[in-house]
């Protein structure tokens, strides 16, 4: 079955850093890509859609700039969080589709803490 | 606009019984509907999907029910383990060109041993 690898699974940054989340597809070529973000006992939260090669959707209320999304290939998409503040602790999810409105396959998400 | 609700935060069932999760849905234009399930620290795993074209589809242990009448989707859970505790969500990828999935709030499933 399809498989997106996630990377890492944690991380913890000082507040004022960088820091870049990886997201592959292992087995497919991923048309679009979806990153989400997740607080504790809530629901997954769309933060932007990626397509390879041209620059991310993101919805409502997500800054652009400090969420930048890359998505170079059809096989890897990357989000970094820019200059880290501590209300951006959360767990961030991604998921890759090969097929427009079918197929989802998502990461085991990203813990990331800043301190 | 576009939402996806779940009608129950929490449901507690006692292992061996069946567990029903019910998913409510605001878009009658909408044509496909997946079930997730998400444990503690990972991401959502597919369970089951369906399409409206269909009323009923059956997997190993779980049952998805389709009402388009009344836009209301069910999970039906078949002799619930300990290992089916976690949050499940229905997702819907919406009218939508784009193939955002849309996810509902989550009800999380407490098997009692």
């Amino acid at each position: 079955g399809a498989v997106v690898s996630q990377h890492p699974s944690r991380v913890i940054c000082k507040s004022g850093t960088s820091v870049k989340i990886e997201c592959r597809s292992l087995d497919f070529q991923a048309t679009t890509m979806f990153w989400y973000r997740q607080f504790p006992k809530q629901s997954l939260m769309l933060m932007a859609t990626s397509n390879e090669g041209s620059k991310a959707t993101y919805e409502q209320g997500v800054e652009k700039d400090k969420f930048l999304i890359n998505h170079a290939s059809l096989t890897l998409s990357t989000l970094t969080v820019t200059s880290a503040h501590p209300e951006d602790s959360s767990f961030y999810i991604c998921s890759a589709s090969e097929f427009l409105g079918y197929g989802y396959t998502f990461g085991s998400g990203t813990r990331l803490t800043v301190v | 606009g576009e939402s996806v609700g779940l009608h129950l935060p929490t449901l507690s069932v006692q292992e061996g019984d069946n567990s029903i999760i019910n998913c409510a849905y605001s878009n009658s234009a909408s044509d496909y509907f997946i079930w997730y399930k998400q444990e503690s620290g990972k991401g959502p795993q597919f369970i089951i999907d369906i399409r409206s074209n269909m009323d009923k589809r059956q997997g190993q242990r779980v049952t998805v029910l389709l009402n388009k009448t009344v836009k209301h989707l069910s999970l039906q859970i078949a002799a619930t383990q300990p290992g089916d505790s976690a949050v499940y969500f229905c997702a819907d990828p919406g009218s939508s060109n784009t193939g955002k999935l849309i996810f509902g709030q989550g009800t999380t499933l407490q098997v009692k041993p």
